[in-house]
């Protein structure tokens, strides 16, 4: 069965420190892949997104993702964080086929302390 | 532009209870679409639609319904609900194709007893 996973339920991390969330999916071709975050009480904002070419993709708020074929990943990174990252993040998927629908993770959410 | 915007932000429904959760978007997009968020699930979507007139069903549509008579507006009817509709519940837009950006509303937080 398709599917999104984000092992990782909560992470904290103290500010000025890197970051690296994790997301796994299982699809039978290489889909579309999306980073979103989630302030609290907000809409969701795309971070970044993968289609094809380099896989290393740059987003927005000094966010990066990694996409490894071999692995089924596609992890979000960030070098040094900053308090105002606190969110909740969602990796989701799209199969390239056409079809409408976006499947989401389960969300990670970031604490930052100082 | 506004982007997306959803009314009401919270409501508080009976058991049986009909309600419409209203979104609106003035970015001209063609693709809309509604999710519903609950605790450790993600996003699950609902519905959606590729342009006026055009509606499907989604991972979880049933106690739902929609229509979209403009490219504007997008509601999303609850005929009679249940309290496992009490949820967070996003409309979202984009242009044709999923190399476009999805646009997503603040949401609105509906409780059903």
């Amino acid at each position: 069965a398709q599917s999104v996973t984000q092992p990782d339920i909560h992470i904290t991390v103290s500010e000025g420190a890197s970051l690296e969330l994790r997301c796994n999916y299982s699809y039978g071709a290489t889909p579309y892949l999306f980073w979103y975050v989630q302030s609290p009480g907000q809409g969701l904002q795309l971070l970044l997104k993968y289609f094809s070419g380099d896989t290393l993709v740059q987003g927005i708020k000094g966010f990066e993702a990694e996409f490894k074929r071999s692995q089924s990943s596609f992890n979000l990174r960030k070098p040094s964080v900053h308090w105002s990252d606190a969110a909740e993040y969602f990796c989701a998927v799209a199969e390239r086929s056409g079809a409408n629908n976006l499947f989401f993770g389960t969300g990670t959410r970031l604490t930052v302390i100082p | 532009n506004a982007g997306v915007t959803q009314t009401p932000k919270f409501q508080v429904l009976k058991t049986g209870q009909s309600m419409t959760l209203q979104c609106a978007q003035d970015m001209n997009h063609e693709y809309m679409s509604w999710y519903r968020q609950d605790p450790g699930m993600g996003l699950r979507l609902i519905h959606y639609s590729v342009g006026a007139g055009i509606t499907d069903q989604g991972e979880v549509p049933n106690g739902y319904n929609v229509s979209r008579s403009t490219t504007e507006d997008f509601p999303l009817r609850l005929l009679s609900a249940a309290p496992s509709q009490t949820s967070v519940y996003f409309c979202a837009s984009r242009l044709q194709g999923w190399q476009e950006t999805q646009y997503f509303g603040p949401g609105t937080r509906l409780l059903v007893l």
